[in-house]
């Protein structure tokens, strides 16, 4: 399995700013994931970050509103930009469980976000 | 396109009851099927894992089952104590390709369980 932390836990924002989410995994892993969930929802994929390259996005999701960096294979960052109030969710880190097959998917802890 | 489907959406039991929470998903093609735990404002605990060639996965008090001919998953929760009160979500993750790891989930079921 893999540890996931992410920072910060929780924020409230202002209309308009941007906050950037840190993910840090405890093991060199291939697949990281961003999912989004907004209240009383269930979990949608942002995009999946790439080492060393672009990020994939999902449908309805765009690289200016949600930059995603990958530095290495043990850390990610999603930014959500310009925020607005209907971008208030958890915000959460996964990461897929091996390198040669899709196996088990584990999930960090989230990061609440308020948008005022 | 996936959709997965959770019943019931919300479930209220007096401990000690033995209970069965439901997840339907309408392509049977898939890699495997994992039941994760939320409580509220947090993120997901991996509960159990059945890959697509197997029928059932167990851990403690939980037994999950997997038909997946039928689209069907059950996670069954014996002797459900208060502390079992959360959200459990099943998701779904498509064959080996590469485009992609993308796991579809179903709703959830809001578990409340009272002493």
């Amino acid at each position: 399995s893999a540890v996931i932390s992410q920072k910060p836990s929780r924020d409230i924002c202002q209309r308009g700013t941007s906050l950037t989410i840190q993910c840090q995994v405890d093991s060199q892993v291939t697949m990281m994931f961003w999912y989004r969930q907004q209240p009383g929802q269930s979990l949608t994929l942002i995009a999946t970050a790439n080492q060393g390259s672009e990020a994939t996005y999902e449908s309805g999701f765009v690289i200016d509103k949600f930059p995603i960096s990958r530095p290495n294979l043990t850390f990610s960052t999603l930014t959500v930009s310009n925020m607005s109030p209907e971008d208030s969710s958890i915000y959460l880190c996964s990461v897929g469980g091996s390198q040669v097959s899709y196996n088990e998917q584990f999930f960090g802890p989230g990061t609440r976000l308020t948008v005022l | 396109k996936q959709e997965v489907t959770q019943i019931p959406a919300a479930l209220s039991v007096p401990e000690g009851e033995n209970l069965v929470l439901n997840c339907s998903f309408t392509d049977s093609a898939i890699y495997n099927l994992q039941w994760f735990r939320q409580d509220p404002g947090k993120g997901l605990t991996s509960l159990l894992l059945i890959q697509s060639s197997q029928r059932e996965q167990t851990s403690g008090r939980l037994n999950a089952s997997l038909d997946k001919s039928s689209g069907r998953s059950t996670l069954y929760i014996a002797a459900s104590q208060p502390g079992d009160s959360a959200t459990y979500l099943c998701a779904v993750r498509p064959p080996n390709n590469n485009a992609g790891n993308m796991l579809t989930f179903g709703g959830g079921t809001r578990l409340m369980v009272k002493p």
